[in-house]
């Protein structure tokens, strides 16, 4: 099974802010790395597919970067409306797994 | 628009069983693998089962294998979680997830429900 290490668990921005948002994978995993954000009672939403290419529609601010165990999720620009939980998810192989998740708070 | 519809969650006893339905739209839902995923309260994420577009092949976590059961009916554009045996550890939101393709599983996500709560609890 691999394990996705997220970090950090929580942080707190201000607007304007470049954001990071690691995700360590325990073996290789290629390319098969996806973020997703997700805020209170709602759906989660695909940000970046295969650890690069941003969803269609999803804001440009909105970037992935990685291959192989580590991958990264940056946010430009940070603004109030991306204050959200974060996530990482390998399809690389079964089962699929998660990293824990990072909390965004805008200040 | 794709939407996904879960339905069925509440409170149950533990060792009885319970299912869950996901109503799919706005897609082709006969072509698309179809999964589960939960969340217990405060954890991560947890993949739970995936199913072929055609309901052919099956994978299940270990965690729930041999007491969940995941279907569908493409007729009706539903996708269904049978939840026997049920444990305290299964309390949990499900979130039914369509796959970006259509039989390996191994693409990820591309939409997502809201979410349906179990609690499993005497």
């Amino acid at each position: 099974e691999t394990t996705l290490t997220q970090s950090p668990a929580f942080m707190s921005a201000t607007p304007g802010d470049k954001v990071n948002i690691s995700c360590k994978a325990s073996q290789d995993i290629d390319d098969d790395m996806n973020w997703y954000q997700q805020k209170p009672g709602e759906a989660a939403i695909f940000i970046i597919q295969e650890a690069t290419t941003l969803v269609p529609g999803i804001s440009p601010r909105f970037s992935g970067s990685g291959y192989g165990t580590d991958f990264t999720l940056t946010i430009n620009n940070i603004e109030s409306e991306d204050a959200a939980y974060y996530f990482c998810l390998q399809h690389d192989n079964f089962p699929l797994t998660f990293g824990g998740g990072t909390k965004v708070e805008i200040k | 628009q794709v939407q996904l519809v879960e339905s069925g969650g509440g409170v149950v006893q533990p060792g009885r069983s319970l299912r869950l339905s996901c109503a799919a739209s706005g897609f082709t839902f006969s072509s698309y693998g179809m999964h589960w995923v939960r969340q217990a309260p405060g954890k991560g994420l947890e993949w739970v089962a995936f199913i072929r577009y055609d309901g052919s092949n099956k994978y299940y976590a270990d965690s729930v294998k041999g007491r969940f059961t995941i279907s569908r009916d493409n007729s009706k554009n539903t996708l269904y979680l049978q939840m026997d045996s049920l444990r305290a550890e299964d309390t949990a939101v499900y979130y039914c997830a369509k796959d970006p393709g259509a039989a390996a599983g191994t693409a990820g996500f591309d939409y997502w429900g809201q979410g349906t709560l179990v609690t499993v609890s005497s």
